[in-house]
């Protein structure tokens, strides 16, 4: 099955600095990838995501970029604020009958004031 | 705006007791995942049901846990017996069946098993 590793696990980042966070995968049939912010004791939220036809997207202060060739996608957070202080998630889904998302481990973001 | 629902927000049992959590998705989802997120840990799937068919369970410890939707649309999750390292938060998330759409997250219900 699909398994996404997540790096780094923790992340410590000055105001005002970028935040990067990388993602791979292993199956190369997987064509969607969401990305989940989860604040403590809240549910996951989606933030951004990325369809395997686009090399990348942006929202504002958020960005994601896809290679699928080497298989791995990255978050990028620019002029980070207190508030980007959450755990991030990435997923993998690949669709075939069904939607099937495996998710990564998490980084846990801090952005320092 | 109506999300997806879950009951109860926390759980306190002993070992070997059992436990059923509840959900409700949002209206029109077909789909519906129940996830086990341990502390620190990115949600595992436990089970993913399409409309009242269960699509997923491979990662279910069958044993122990146990799922269904009735009609299509409320779901049930149940532990019998609980252990210790089930101690957990459960979520249940729902989407449409439409291929690659974002899933939509209830509060989830956190499990503790002493």
């Amino acid at each position: 099955g699909e398994n996404v590793e997540q790096h780094p696990s923790t992340l410590s980042v000055q105001e005002g600095d970028s935040a990067v966070i990388k993602c791979t995968y292993s199956d190369s049939a997987s064509n969607y990838f969401p990305w989940y912010k989860q604040e403590l004791g809240k549910r996951p939220q989606l933030i951004i995501d990325i369809r395997s036809n686009v090399g990348e997207k942006k929202d504002q202060r958020i960005a994601v970029t896809l290679n699928k060739t080497a298989k791995h996608f990255s978050l990028h957070i620019t002029e980070t604020q207190p508030e980007d202080s959450a755990v991030y998630f990435c997923a993998a889904s690949l669709s075939g009958g069904y939607q099937k998302v495996t998710f990564g481990t998490g980084t846990k973001l801090q952005v320092i004031p | 705006e109506a999300g997806v629902a879950q009951s109860p927000r926390y759980k306190i049992i002993e070992k070997r007791q059992s436990v059923a959590f509840w959900c409700n998705p949002i209206s029109g989802h077909a789909t519906l995942y129940w996830y086990q997120q341990i502390l620190g840990q990115g949600p595992k799937l436990l089970i993913q049901f399409q409309n009242n068919g269960v699509v997923d369970d491979s990662q279910l410890p069958k044993d122990r846990f146990s799922a269904e939707r009735l009609k299509g649309v409320d779901s049930t999750l149940k532990i019998q017996p609980a252990k210790l390292e089930d101690s957990a938060v459960y979520l249940c998330a729902s989407s449409l069946v439409v291929p690659n759409t974002e899933a939509f997250f209830g509060q989830g219900t956190r499990l503790t098993v002493v």
